[in-house]
């Protein structure tokens, strides 16, 4: 079985610029997660999304982040614009069924906002 | 709300020794927890969960957590650790129909030959 894949591994941007990330999750996982991880911290969930729709998107800072799942497949975080603050390891995750906490997670995306 | 302490920022252990890596968590609840491993450039990989019944839990790569109610504990044990153990732990709650995890900062593991 493919694990979730996310692109790219590494990316360093200047603040105010915008950056865009992608995943895509384990086939036929319908529940997908995307996960800050700040240096020193753990993972924090930022949007949850059930198939192409939104349940839950209360810690993402909508004033810049952005998120969609067309399809119900694939996934993109957008960040614009980017501020220092948000370097960070972007986790994806996918799981079968909601609130199943069988999560997989994929490698990450490290952001550097210099 | 829910929250987690893992009191050890950094352990060193020798190859072959025991280890105990310690989780505390808040929540009104009987909690879903979780320990999940990061190795350096990886995404996190689960280790064990526990939901309700025994409170001793056997997970992969030969470690196991106890959770205790009245300690509000959920620490995770190796009896001999090797050297590719080391890597980042970070324990984890969940609530029963939440939808997400809330993840504790993390223990740095160090193994020493």
């Amino acid at each position: 079985e493919a694990g979730v894949a996310q692109s790219p591994r590494y990316k360093i941007i200047e603040k105010r610029q915008s950056v865009a990330f992608w995943c895509n999750p384990i086939s036929g996982h319908a529940t997908l997660y995307w996960y800050q991880q700040i240096l020193g911290q753990g993972p924090k969930l930022l949007i949850q999304f059930q198939n192409n729709g939104v349940v839950d998107d209360s810690q993402l800072p909508k004033d810049r982040f952005s998120a969609e799942r067309l399809k119900g497949v694939d996934s993109t975080l957008k960040i614009q614009p980017a501020k220092l603050e948000d370097s960070a390891v972007y986790l994806c995750a996918s799981s079968l069924v909601a609130r199943s906490y069988g999560y997989t997670f994929g490698s990450g995306t490290r952001l550097t906002v210099v | 709300a829910q929250s987690v302490t893992q009191p050890d920022i950094h352990i060193t252990v020798s190859e072959g020794a025991s280890l105990e890596l310690r989780c505390n968590y808040s929540y009104g609840a009987t909690p879903y927890l979780f320990w999940y491993v990061q190795s350096p450039g990886q995404g996190l990989q689960l280790l064990l969960k526990y939901f309700s019944g025994d409170t001793l839990v056997q997970g992969i790569k030969g470690f196991e957590a106890e959770f205790k109610r009245s300690q509000s504990s959920f620490n995770l044990r190796k009896p001999s650790v090797h050297w590719s153990d080391a890597a980042e732990y970070f324990c984890a709650v969940g609530a029963s129909g939440a939808n997400n995890l809330f993840f504790g900062t993390g223990t740095r593991l160090t193994v020493i030959p």
